[in-house]
């Protein structure tokens, strides 16, 4: 089975503060993690994804996450927070184990305070 | 170009109702799924085609759920006798092949309310 789970429904930072959000997962065999965001009344647009090579994953709007086997995360973070970040994340993870679901965690609202 | 587009944006219904949801997935994309998205929670999957057929309906809730996708393009969700409980966001995604590292590309959502 795969699970994901994110640590804190909310956070709030400051404009200008560091991002972090964070993204514990649980999976047999090697995952495949994405992290989405989703704005008000809108779909979920991938930020960013890990497949394979490289463990630090840089995605759009300045964002990126690196995977870490051994403490099983898929931290997402950006330096410096804009009021435009505001938004629900999600982290999600998919396996060749036969499942040909994503499952994702129950997300983090993100609030940026000016 | 177009992404995944779902219609209706909202539909209210009554209890005991039948409801069809529709998706119309980015042209060329052969993996369609299905998601449903309660309040407070991630979106939980429902169904996986390729091409016509449901590779995967491990999701579906129960026998009162079920999809097709006859031409392999547009799916339509049908939902029969609606409860209460059935109220809920229901995202379509599509993606290229239906790999596991391929990107699903998600629809804005039909918001069901069942009263």
């Amino acid at each position: 089975a795969q699970s994901v789970t994110q640590l804190g429904s909310h956070v709030s930072v400051s404009e200008g503060a560091l991002v972090l959000l964070r993204c514990n997962y649980s999976s047999s065999v090697p995952p495949y993690l994405f992290w989405y965001v989703q704005y008000p009344n809108q779909g979920l647009q991938l930020l960013l994804k890990y497949t394979t090579g490289a463990t630090l994953v840089k995605g759009i709007n300045g964002f990126e996450a690196e995977f870490k086997k051994s403490e099983t995360s898929f931290h997402l973070t950006k330096p410096s927070a804009h009021m435009s970040d505001a938004a629900e994340y999600f982290c999600a993870v998919r396996t060749n184990s036969g499942y040909s679901t994503l499952t994702f965690g129950k997300g983090t609202m993100l609030r940026v305070s000016p | 170009g177009a992404g995944v587009s779902q219609t209706p944006s909202n539909k209210v219904t009554e209890k005991g109702k039948y409801v069809e949801l529709r998706c119309d997935p980015i042209s060329g994309h052969t993996a369609l799924y299905w998601y449903r998205q309660s309040l407070g929670q991630g979106p939980e999957f429902l169904i996986y085609f390729q091409g016509t057929g449901a590779a995967d309906d491990s999701g579906l809730p129960n026998d009162r759920f079920f999809a097709v996708r006859p031409e392999g393009s547009v799916s339509t969700l049908k939902i029969q006798r609606t409860e209460r409980g059935d109220s809920a966001v229901y995202l379509c995604a599509s993606s290229l092949t239906g790999g596991v590292p391929d990107t699903q590309y998600f629809g804005p959502g039909t918001r069901l309310t069942v009263l």
